[in-house]
């Protein structure tokens, strides 16, 4: 079964540090990899997908992900953290497309706090 | 503008209580969603309509009742709550089943007394 895993409950970063919010995974094929953003009281908004190409994913606000198969894992990065990029922030992989396969499997969310 | 919306955004309802949570989606999506957020765990999925028909149940309790009467349209019917299913609940769309990224509404925070 597929499943993902984020391994820390709050990142703490000062303002133009870099920052990396950590994702690994588990599926029996080749994985579909998401992150999500949600702001206080506020729905998940898309920030980036892998599916297949390019390692290196870019997405919105300046963010960018890495995927990397042997270690299974889909970190987001940034390089220079803003005050305004404090969130919570979620993982989530499918294993397939279509139907009940491509159903997205979310982690439990990394709080990230940028101080300034 | 959020293409998912979410009504109402607060909720409280005794135990005894029938409610409903309603969702509209304005970007021809064919699949809609309900998700249960809780603190400290990951989003469970509840329940999956693909072309207004329901396609996946988790287990759901039945005090839970979905409805998805158009393609734009999904609702939660609430009845006799118990205080653990107090949560933000998130509507979310697809334009499949399992294809692309969800888009979220705000979601409805749920309290039950």
């Amino acid at each position: 079964a597929q499943s993902v895993a984020q391994p820390e409950d709050q990142v703490n970063v000062a303002e133009g540090n870099p920052l990396t919010v950590k994702c690994t995974y588990s599926v029996s094929g080749n994985p579909y990899l998401f992150w999500y953003v949600q702001y206080p009281n506020r729905g998940l908004q898309f920030l980036l997908k892998y599916i297949t190409g390019d390692n290196l994913v870019k997405g919105s606000y300046g963010f960018e992900a890495e995927f990397n198969k042997s270690q299974t894992s889909f970190h987001l990065k940034k390089p220079s953290a803003l005050v305004s990029d404090s969130a919570l922030y979620f993982c989530a992989v499918r294993e397939g497309y279509g139907g009940s396969q491509g159903n997205l499997i979310f982690g439990k969310g990394t709080k990230l706090s940028v101080k300034p | 503008e959020t293409g998912v919306t979410q009504t109402p955004r607060h909720l409280v309802m005794g135990m005894t209580n029938k409610k409903s949570l309603k969702c509209e989606q304005h970007l021809g999506h064919n699949a809609m969603y309900w998700y249960k957020q809780s603190a400290k765990k990951p989003l469970e999925l509840m329940f999956v309509y693909s072309l207004e028909e329901r396609v996946e149940n988790n287990s759901v309790p039945s005090r839970f009742s979905p409805e998805c009467p158009n393609s734009s349209h999904l609702f939660l019917h609430l009845h006799t709550l118990q205080p653990e299913d107090s949560a933000l609940y998130l509507c979310a769309s697809s334009q499949a089943w399992g294809a692309g990224e969800l888009f979220f509404g705000e979601g409805s925070r749920l309290t039950v007394l």
